[in-house]
């Protein structure tokens, strides 16, 4: 079981360009939800998917930012028109339910550097 | 809105010491985690937590939850360098939900 995995690693972007980030989640797991790091802090939560369906956004900005996860592929984090400020540790994670009992697997993560 | 609190938010001690890191939280929930993460690295599920009373010990750790008291402790037994790191606690609105994070615990131990 490879795991939650996130691509690409490492990701720089120029102000204006728009940012995609991918999460494949555990095998059997249906429930992917992504979380922001800033720099020397906790993770804020942005949104919670399931195949198909947001069931929770309200972690995330207003504009730009937008999330889907398809009936086929990976989850999608898209940021559009970038800034500064997006530059965080973008983290998704995975559980096999909703109800949390079993816990919740975070991938390695997605750096994104806005210059 | 739900609130995680953490504390300390730093912890600087010595090896072979003890020590109790302290998550409180605002609302009624049952459900408590522990994560460990290294600088650059993810997060790593150390204990979940699911019901009053809960005491779940892996090594030098020991996690417990008091849900009555909205607490959960994070106990140290005779710190070893090894486990420097930043420790979250996060908590399940009983929801179905999302789990919030608390700010996090950095912890650095000194040989």
């Amino acid at each position: 079981n490879a795991g939650v995995m996130q691509n690409p690693r490492h990701l720089v972007r120029r102000r204006g360009q728009e940012a995609r980030l991918r999460c494949s989640p555990m095998k059997g797991h249906s429930h992917v939800y992504w979380y922001r790091q800033l720099p020397e802090e906790g993770l804020k939560f942005m949104v919670y998917l399931q195949k198909e369906n947001i069931i929770d956004e309200s972690g995330m900005p207003k504009e730009r930012f937008s999330a889907e996860f398809p009936k086929e592929g990976p989850s999608i984090l898209r940021i559009q028109q970038v800034v500064r400020g997006d530059s965080a540790a973008y983290f998704c994670a995975s559980s096999p339910t909703g109800t949390g009992r079993y816990g919740y697997t975070f991938g390695s993560g997605t750096r994104l550097t806005v210059v | 809105e739900l609130k995680v609190e953490q504390n300390p938010l730093f912890l600087s001690m010595q090896e072979g010491k003890n020590y109790t890191i302290y998550c409180n939280y605002s609302t009624t929930s049952d459900r408590l985690y522990w994560y460990r993460q290294d600088p650059g690295k993810s997060l790593e599920s150390l204990f979940v937590l699911l019901s009053n009373g809960a005491v779940k010990q892996e090594g030098r750790l020991m996690a417990s939850l008091d849900t009555k008291a909205r607490l959960s402790t994070l106990h140290i037994t005779a710190a070893v360098h090894d486990l420097s790191a930043t420790y979250f606690c996060a908590v399940d609105m009983n929801r179905d939900d999302k789990i919030i994070f608390g700010k996090g615990t950095r912890l650095h131990i000194l040989p």
